[in-house]
């Protein structure tokens, strides 16, 4: 099993949708919880941490379910600029850092 | 505030010889993290650097090395090339570990062995 997985998508949904991304993980001690953004030939971009009490960024809302270990996105109110690889990234204690495939998405006009 | 400095941006290299990518973090940060990105995956983590020493390493065979100087600064040393090796090559810094602010990153090496 991977340390962080991720359904590799790729979601293709019209501008002004909502749409709801999903990573586990199986370090059941992880410990920070990130999602970042890649667009196509860039590096990641961190988009937002996320924190156990879930939180909000504008358009985008993260959660995160220890007792079930999976960390989601949410991504409302869809812009064509928001088409980008979505990168799941748990730090499991230490100092190891992993991030998942990635989920790629496509927002249409 | 200069972010995170990587170079070269492209290098191509013949398999079995040696290559060298550099990393400069950003400014404040003292712990770099190096990640190889084969096409259509996600980062894989090679290693960690803190304080000039590896302190953590991924699933990486020791062709893979590293080395931080005093300035922060890291070396990423791949020996024996092998055409699996050919990936985008980025450089992660921060601050002691990841903190809450997780990590930035570097535009990346693009190698290519042939």
């Amino acid at each position: 099993r991977k340390e962080v997985e991720q359904d590799p998508g790729p979601f293709n949904v019209p501008e002004g949708a909502t749409v709801a991304f999903n990573c586990t993980y199986s370090n059941s001690a992880s410990q920070s919880f990130f999602w970042y953004r890649q667009d196509c030939r860039k590096e990641p971009k961190l988009l937002m941490s996320v924190y156990s009490s879930g939180n909000e960024d504008g358009r985008f809302t993260a959660q995160l379910n220890r007792a079930s270990q999976y960390i989601s996105l949410l991504i409302r109110d869809s812009k064509l600029s928001d088409s980008a690889t979505y990168l799941c990234v748990v730090n499991t204690g230490g100092f190891k850092t992993i991030f998942g495939a990635g989920t790629r998405l496509f927002v249409k006009a | 505030d200069a972010g995170v400095t990587q170079s070269p941006t492209h290098l191509i290299k013949t398999r079995g010889q040696q290559v060298t990518l550099r990393c400069s973090p950003k400014s404040g940060h003292d712990t770099v993290s190096w990640y190889q990105q084969a096409l259509g995956q996600g980062p894989q983590f090679i290693f960690q650097y803190y304080e000039e020493e590896e302190r953590q390493r991924g699933n990486f065979p020791d062709r893979f090395s590293g080395h931080q100087f005093p300035n922060y600064s890291s070396e990423l040393n791949v020996n024996a090339l092998l055409l699996g090796d050919s990936a985008l090559y980025l450089c992660a810094s921060s601050s002691s570990g990841i903190g809450p602010y997780g990590y930035t990153f570097g535009s990346g090496t693009r190698l290519t062995v042939v």
